[in-house]
């Protein structure tokens, strides 16, 4: 079974400043896709940013990166010029090809400082 | 107007009363889920359906019952409520005509309390 662990469960930035949020998974298999959503106080669940596990190159949003290291099993989330309205929780989502469901890591709520 | 649609958004009930909830989407989207956050355990997946014809459990089904009444209705039963059940409760969509099947949209939630 599919595992997604996100190790931070709070994170600080000052505004301006750039923060990565980590994230590692375990699977056997070959083909799925990895996201990042965000929940903000809102409680809405929004997708940052998707990225597919085939494709070498790191998906970006704007502001928003992540850094995908396929043998490492790792998708950590980069948030550069971090400004108030990124303050939220942030969700690691993992996306099985085979049976076209989410698992999800624990969240990890991020602080910015103005 | 919402694409995925919750109701109701916040609800309060007792031990052993039955509860409906609720989930309408205008995305035009087959498969649809439910799922539970609770603190520290990120969202668990409930139970899902790929299309009309098609209800599976997820990995926490135990006390709960859905029904796909039709391609944007799809509604989540706590039989008798207990107040372990207590949480956020969101519905989700995803296409699968696309090449975007993968990418799963959340209505806003609703908050359960049990008491």
């Amino acid at each position: 079974a599919q595992t997604v662990t996100q190790s931070q469960p709070e994170m600080s930035v000052q505004e301006a400043e750039t923060v990565t949020l980590s994230c590692t998974y375990d699977t056997s298999e070959s083909d799925y896709y990895l996201f990042w959503y965000k929940q903000p106080p809102s409680r809405q669940m929004i997708l940052v940013i998707r990225q597919e596990a085939y494709k070498q190159q790191n998906a970006t949003e704007n502001r928003f990166s992540v850094n995908f290291q396929k043998a490492a099993k790792s998708f950590s989330l980069k948030i550069s010029d971090s400004q108030l309205g990124d303050a939220a929780m942030y969700f690691c989502a993992y996306g099985s090809s085979n049976t076209g469901k989410l698992i999800f890591g624990q969240g990890t709520t991020l602080q910015v400082k103005p | 107007d919402a694409d995925v649609t919750q109701t109701p958004r916040n609800r309060i009930t007792k031990t052993g009363k039955r509860i409906m909830l609720e989930c309408s989407q205008t995305k035009g989207h087959d498969r649809m889920y439910w799922y539970r956050q609770d603190p520290g355990l990120g969202l668990r997946l409930i139970y899902y359906s790929f299309d009309v014809k098609d209800i599976n459990k997820g990995e926490i089904s135990d006390g709960y019952s859905v029904s796909r009444q039709a391609q944007a209705k799809f509604s989540l039963s706590l039989e008798s409520a207990i107040p372990n059940q207590t949480a956020l409760y969101f519905c989700a969509t995803s296409d699968d005509q696309t090449d975007r099947w993968d990418t799963q949209y959340f209505g806003p939630g609703t908050r359960l309390t049990v008491l």
